[in-house]
């Protein structure tokens, strides 16, 4: 299995920051390689996909970056809305897998 | 627009057979270039694939559940299965439904989850 590090598993911020978060794969995985948004008690909702396509309808203040084991998602300035957890996740071999998760907390 | 729902049993008692049901509305899972996909999630803890069928019925599971998951799709009812036999606790989790998409086999959208406890 190809195994995704995620980093930073918390981090704290506040209102107007702009973050990033990196995603590290064990191989290469090309762009195969998603970001989701998940906030308590609800299923993840896509972001960013193939490295750094923003999917429609989300805020033009994501945007990520990367190819073949290194990745970043980057929030320009952060807004109330945007304090969730994050995931990444590859889908180039199966079986997919996912980071460990970036809690985005309020500071 | 596409959206997906979850359904099934909250309580299983250990080493029986995990069934849920994944049911389609504002799409069909007999068409398009998909894959219809199961993932769960512990409490607190990450996101694991469980599996996946396309739209001509082939299937891919992750190896480490493999001896002991089904996926099928029901194209009547436009909706597709989880069967995971053999349950014990480290099952319990939210358990989601998906639709990967495209050629890089993103997940969107997701269902809202549903939780399964194994517990006698």
């Amino acid at each position: 299995d190809i195994q995704m590090t995620q980093s930073p598993s918390s981090l704290s911020a506040s209102v107007g920051d702009r973050v990033s978060i990196t995603c590290r794969a064990s191989q290469s995985i090309s762009i195969y390689l998603h970001w989701y948004q998940q906030r308590p008690g609800k299923g993840p909702k896509l972001l960013i996909y193939a490295a750094s396509n923003l999917l429609s309808g989300v805020p033009s203040r994501f945007s990520g970056s990367g190819s073949g084991t290194d990745f970043t998602l980057t929030i320009s300035s952060l807004q109330p809305e945007d304090f969730a957890t994050y995931y990444c996740h590859q889908s180039y071999s199966a079986p997919d897998t996912f980071g460990q998760g970036t809690k985005l907390e309020i500071k | 627009q596409v959206q997906l729902q979850e359904s099934g049993p909250g309580l299983v008692k250990p080493s029986q057979t995990l069934s849920l049901t994944c049911t389609v509305s504002g799409g069909f899972v007999s068409s398009g270039a998909y894959y219809w996909t199961w993932i769960r999630q512990p409490a607190g803890k990450g996101l694991e694939w469980i599996g996946r069928i396309s739209t001509s019925g082939t299937t891919n599971y992750n190896p480490s559940l493999k001896s002991r998951v089904t996926i099928s799709a029901d194209t009547s009812k436009n909706q597709f299965s989880l069967k995971l036999s053999s349950v014990t606790a480290a099952d319990t989790a939210v358990y989601y439904c998906a639709r990967a998409v495209g050629q890089q086999l993103m997940s969107a959208p997701w269902g809202q989850g549903t939780l399964v406890t194994v517990s006698s």
